[in-house]
C-alpha cells in the first residue's frame, strides 16, 4: 500500500512569487485535504477535495487554491506569496467523507516552504 | 480562537513509567477526537481515536479517556517507551471520517531511559 506523497520536501521562494505544491493520494483514497503547520502549532485545515470539487475550506484568503485530479492526486496553489506563508504544508488523504469505518486522515510527510 | 488546546508545550517522562498527556476544547459541536504523534521530518501520524459516545478507547498501550462535561481527554501511554518520544497533536472534529481537523498545538514527549 502506497502511502500519501509529498513534492518538493522543501522550497525556497521570494514575497510575491507563486508556488505549486503536489500531493499524491494513498491508494484506495478519494478524498484530499490540505493543511498549514507554521512553526510551533499545530496543522490548521486549509482545504478539502472530493471527486475533483473543494468540499470544505478553512479560514484562508483565496490566494490560497487547489486542484483534484481524476487520479486523486491534489495541487495547492499559493499566489502573491507573503512571508507568513512560511510553514510546513501537509497533505491528507482518507477514503471517504463520512461513515462508520471510514479511517481517519493519513498525512504525507509534508513540503516546507520558505518565503523570503 | 483556540478551540482545541494543549496547555503542556513539554512533557518528559522515565521508560517504563506512565505518560499522560492532556487536552481540552471549548466546541461543543465536536463529536470526534483523535491523537496524532509526529516525529521530526515527518508528517502526523495517526495513533488512537474515541468518538463521543465513548469515555474510553484502549489500543494496546495506549488509552484515550474522554470526559464530555469537562471537555477534556487524556492520552495515557504505559509503560512508556523511548520510541514513543515525538510530538503529539490533539485533533478534534465535528463527525468521524471529517476531513476538517481541528489541531492542538502539541505537547512534545520526551522519554528518558
Amino acid at each position: 500500500e502506497t502511502g500519501v506523497t509529498q513534492s518538493p520536501t522543501h522550497l525556497i521562494k521570494t514575497r510575491g512569487q507563486q508556488v505549486t505544491l503536489r500531493c499524491s493520494s494513498q491508494s484506495g483514497h478519494n478524498t484530499v485535504s490540505w493543511y498549514q503547520q507554521a512553526l510551533g502549532q499545530g496543522p490548521q485545515f486549509i482545504f478539502q477535495y472530493y471527486r475533483e470539487e473543494e468540499n470544505g475550506r478553512g479560514n484562508f484568503p483565496p490566494r490560497f487554491s487547489g486542484l483534484q485530479f481524476p487520479n486523486y492526486s491534489s495541487e495547492l496553489n499559493v499566489n502573491a506569496l507573503e512571508l507568513d506563508d512560511s510553514a510546513l504544508y501537509l497533505c491528507a488523504s482518507s477514503s471517504g467523507l463520512s461513515g462508520a469505518g471510514v479511517s481517519p486522515l493519513h498525512f504525507g510527510n509534508g513540503t516546507r516552504l520558505t518565503v523570503t | 480562537d483556540q478551540q482545541v488546546k494543549q496547555n503542556s508545550p513539554s512533557l518528559s517522562v522515565q521508560e517504563g513509567r506512565i505518560s499522560i498527556l492532556n487536552c481540552d476544547y471549548t466546541n461543543s459541536m465536536f463529536d470526534y477526537f483523535l491523537w496524532y504523534k509526529k516525529y521530526p521530518a515527518e508528517g502526523p501520524t495517526f495513533l488512537i481515536s474515541i468518538s463521543s459516545i465513548k469515555d474510553k478507547n484502549e489500543d494496546g498501550r495506549f488509552t484515550v479517556f474522554l470526559n464530555k462535561s469537562a471537555k477534556h481527554l487524556s492520552l495515557h501511554i504505559v509503560p512508556s517507551q523511548p520510541g514513543d518520544s515525538a510530538v503529539y497533536f490533539c485533533a478534534a472534529s465535528a463527525k468521524q471520517g471529517a476531513q476538517k481537523l481541528v489541531f492542538g498545538q502539541g505537547t512534545r514527549l520526551t522519554i528518558n531511559p
